[in-house]
């Protein structure tokens, strides 16, 4: 799988959009990128998942770059509970085998 | 709330003894995943079960093994525990061997 590259981690104002970067430079055609959030020891949640065009969800949007080798994740309205480690993962679609990288640690501010 | 159903939530244990961890998978789903989560480690994969077939293996070590029952639940266990095995153990699972994985809430293995 193609390795990811995050900031480890990033501050955000309650209610502003939270926007998360991801490198991911050494992608292949067939992979797609992955969201998921762990909060505090609970299980990871998936976010959101994407291959080359733009993705809305309920949760959050997924931006990535025409030569694909970066994306971003925004949270359009980050709340309090957004607080997490949020992990990008790159693999072909389904990979059973996620590989969990360290993730960005975001911590929303009142 | 996933759908992913873990027992027990907690489990302390001495090391050389056994565990079983269980997993019910959402409904209809057909695909169950193991990850352990250790500080030092990381979130692995261990293991992947489809439809009661292994599918695909990570580390997971000799000592431990898993099935998947006729009813889709799974059970991790764990044999000759060591204290390196203290951990957190996520289920996950998807309606196909493909699709996007929904974790359970985890169990946290404490071994003495």
């Amino acid at each position: 799988d193609a390795k990811t590259t995050q900031p480890t981690s990033m501050d955000c104002a309650e209610g502003r959009a939270a926007n998360l970067p991801c490198n991911h430079s050494t992608i292949s055609g067939n992979e797609y990128v992955y969201w998921y959030r762990q909060i505090h020891s609970q299980g990871p949640q998936y976010i959101i998942h994407g291959l080359k065009n733009n993705e809305t969800n309920e949760m959050a949007s997924l931006i990535i770059t025409e030569d694909r080798k970066s994306s971003t994740l925004i949270l359009p309205h980050a709340t309090l509970r957004d607080t997490a480690v949020y992990y990008c993962i790159v693999a072909p679609f389904g990979n059973e085998k996620l590989t969990f990288g360290t993730g960005t640690r975001l911590t929303i501010i009142p | 709330d996933s759908g992913v159903t873990q027992t027990p939530k907690h489990l302390i244990t001495a090391t050389g003894q056994r565990v079983t961890l269980r997993c019910s998978p959402r409904s209809g789903d057909l695909s169950v995943y193991w990850y352990q989560q250790s500080l030092d480690q990381g979130l692995q994969f261990l293991i992947q079960y489809y439809n009661g077939e292994e599918r695909a293996k990570g580390n997971i070590l000799e000592r431990f093994s898993a099935q998947q029952f006729p009813d889709l639940h799974s059970e991790l266990n764990l044999s000759s525990l060591e204290l390196g095995d203290s951990a957190l153990y996520f289920c996950a699972s998807s309606v196909e061997d493909r699709g996007v994985a929904f974790f359970g809430q985890g169990t946290r293995l404490t071994v003495v």
